[in-house]
């Protein structure tokens, strides 16, 4: 079976620009969960999805949002991109909601400048 | 609301020798349990959980790690790594009964000397 897969894998923005991030996750998997991860604040839970509804979200700004397709691909975009934007954003998938088992994609690095 | 402290955030070992990466939680509900590793440039693979049970779990690779709720901690334990266990570890927990979301600690680097 596929893993999670996300793309690109590397991005290069200016500031004030917006951005589109895409996962796709194992096949039969229907949760995906969004994570910032950064040398100084950690791994941080962005949202999270499930069957195309937003289930829960973390505590960042209106300027990340998400969304999940009907075949769980999941897309996040951030606009007005700001330096502390940079970061890897790791997409992981699970079965259902309840699984409590996640499978994390490589990432996407996302530079700022 | 929980929050995850990993009271090393580097673990230098010597090859063969045993190693236990730390971690203690704080949650007013009950949580679920979980270690990952992250090597270089790549996502986060998950070592082992605690759901319910017994509350010595094994893991992939050789890991264990023992769930104490009266001390609130998950500490992760190898009797002997090895130099290709040279990783990030993340400790994390999640709300029981909740949605699938993960709050993470800051993590620790275990570098495996030869």
């Amino acid at each position: 079976k596929a893993g999670v897969t996300q793309t690109p894998r590397y991005l290069i923005k200016t500031r004030g620009q917006q951005v589109t991030l895409s996962c796709s996750p194992i096949s039969g998997h229907r949760s995906v969960s969004w994570y910032q991860q950064t040398p100084g604040q950690g791994l941080q839970f962005l949202f999270e999805y499930f069957s195309e509804t937003q289930r829960n979200k973390g505590n960042f700004p209106g300027r990340f949002s998400g969304r999940q397709f009907s075949n769980s691909r999941s897309e996040m975009n951030v606009s007005t991109l700001e330096l502390g934007d940079s970061a890897l954003y790791l997409c992981a998938s699970a079965m259902d909601s309840t699984s409590y088992e996640q499978y994390f994609g490589p990432g996407t690095r996302l530079t700022v400048t | 609301a929980q929050s995850v402290t990993q009271l090393d955030s580097q673990v230098p070992v010597f090859e063969e020798a045993p190693v236990e990466l730390r971690c203690n939680y704080s949650s007013s509900v009950s949580v679920y349990l979980f270690w990952y590793v992250q090597y270089p440039n790549q996502g986060l693979q998950l070592l082992l959980k605690y759901l319910s049970g017994s509350t010595l779990v094994k893991g992939i690779n050789g890991f264990e790690a023992e769930f104490n709720k009266s001390q609130t901690s998950f500490h992760l334990r190898k009797p002997s790594v090895h130099i290709s266990d040279t990783a990030e570890y993340f400790c994390a927990v999640s709300e029981q009964g909740g949605s699938e979301k993960l709050v993470f600690g800051k993590g620790t680097k275990l570098t495996v000397n030869p």
